[in-house]
């Protein structure tokens, strides 16, 4: 099947710094790729699509400011969480739309960021 | 509107009992997917089958079966035999075939399996 990686798996950073996640598509290309958070014993979120070579699209609420998408390449997406504050604290997790036809999404282990 | 309903947030059961997982979705569209994946204690999210609204049949992959009854708007998920390692947290998505890419996540349901 279709693999996904992402790093780094775990950060901590203190309140205030930058975090860039990266999120590939090892065996497959993906023009679409997406951005999901996920809190506690809670679902998956959408967070924003990201296009290759275009804008990424961002769900209503998420601050597209704070939350910089790059998907430069059909295999990289980035997230890039700006001057990162507690709240901020959640599971992320990328996933990539194998071209397939078929609709599958496949997604990457996921990041545990920490912001103290 | 796409909706999808996990109405059991958790389970519990003794390895070898037989377990179902609820999935009810509501959508308009005509044509869409379902999707179940499986997320254990590390956070992976693995995917597990796809059915499109076409295709009605029922599939069974080792222990995992699954029901899709477009009559009553249900994707339901049955593992035989439960083991200790079918312990995680099983989502149930729906994807609408012109709504743009993104999944929709039911709330998941919680399954333990205890030895």
């Amino acid at each position: 099947g279709a693999v996904v990686s992402q790093h780094p798996s775990r950060v901590i950073c203190k309140s205030g710094t930058s975090v860039k996640i990266e999120c590939r598509s090892l065996d497959f290309q993906a023009t679409t790729m997406f951005w999901y958070r996920q809190f506690p014993k809670k679902s998956l979120m959408l967070m924003a699509t990201s296009n290759e070579g275009s804008k990424a699209t961002y769900e209503q609420g998420v601050e597209k400011d704070k939350f910089l998408i790059n998907h430069a390449s059909l295999t990289l997406s980035t997230l890039t969480v700006t001057s990162a504050h507690p709240e901020d604290s959640s599971f992320y997790i990328c996933s990539a739309r194998d071209q397939d036809g078929q609709e599958t999404q496949y997604f990457g282990p996921g990041t545990r960021l920490l912001v103290l | 509107a796409q909706k999808v309903t996990q109405a059991q947030t958790e389970i519990s059961v003794v390895e070898k009992e037989d377990v179902t997982l609820d999935c009810v979705y509501e959508t308009r569209d005509t044509t869409y997917y379902l999707f179940w994946y499986k997320q254990p204690p590390s956070g992976e999210l693995v995917f597990l089958i796809r059915r499109n609204s076409f295709d009605e049949q029922n599939e069974i992959s080792g222990r995992y079966s699954w029901n899709f009854q477009k009559s009553t708007s249900s994707f339901n998920f049955t593992i035989t035999a439960s083991q200790v390692v079918d312990s995680a947290v099983y989502f149930c998505a729906l994807k609408v075939a012109y709504s743009g890419y993104a999944l929709n996540f039911g709330k998941g349901t919680s399954l333990l399996v205890t030895p």
